[in-house]
């Protein structure tokens, strides 16, 4: 499709183990952002991609968070040692440019759940 | 740093009544505002913006206008629909980043 797309879209795991979200923007979106969306805190921001620039890392919370983004498209979040409290859906979103006059448009989002 | 406040909910209204969702900001400089709007079981999408102050967005017969001396951005409509059932998420983009901050969201139900 044309929209932001994110896999899985549900992804269940055990306290400890690592995980890695997906997401694939628009096709020529320049900048990708990563979110978080939970009971407690709202959405968050977690971490920022915009062209070959160095990301915008100021949102993860823990160094167990991480994220890249390959050949300027894909991205992929990794949550090492999962906690519970690490249970939210992670939002992706992808814009054409720099710039708050470029909307982001999100993708449906990963709802992970930490047993 | 920078916020956004935006009134609790559910706001329940019967259908044609008139909406207002308050949201204030505190920001730095010139922010851009928005309005998100997350329907029951879809993703997150714009609704509106406005870039500037005095600025008014306005989509699906909603608006909403960059107030800087308020610092407010409160969306109206003036005759809702059940099909206008959602939660609404208020955001700053700050001056100098390109990284949204959200409001807490506003779960909006409207009866026939």
């Amino acid at each position: 499709g044309a929209g932001v797309s994110q896999s899985p879209s549900n992804k269940v795991t055990e306290k400890g183990k690592d995980v890695e979200l997906r997401c694939d923007p628009i096709s020529g979106h320049t900048a990708l952002y990563w979110y978080r969306q939970s009971l407690g805190q709202g959405l968050e921001f977690l971490i920022y991609f915009q062209g070959n620039s160095a990301p915008d890392k100021s949102g993860l919370p823990s160094d167990r968070f991480s994220a890249e983004r390959t050949g300027g498209s894909v991205s992929t979040l990794t949550i090492q040692r999962t906690q519970q409290e690490d249970s939210a859906v992670y939002l992706c979103a992808s814009s054409l440019a720099q710039g708050a006059v470029q909307p982001q448009h999100f993708g449906d989002g990963t709802r992970l759940s930490i047993l | 740093g920078d916020s956004v406040t935006q009134m609790e909910g559910p706001v329940t209204l019967s259908e044609e009544a008139f909406l207002t969702i308050n949201c204030t900001y505190t920001a730095t400089g010139y922010p851009s505002l928005f309005w998100y709007v997350q329907y029951p079981g879809e993703g997150l999408q714009l609704l509106l913006k406005a870039t500037k102050a005095d600025d008014k967005g306005s989509n699906k017969g909603f608006e909403a206008t960059y107030r800087k001396e308020t610092t407010s951005f409160h969306l109206e409509k003036g005759s809702v629909q059940v099909s206008d059932s959602a939660v609404y998420f208020c955001a700053l983009v700050p001056y100098n980043t390109d990284k949204l901050i959200f409001g807490t969201g506003t779960r909006l139900q409207v009866f026939p």
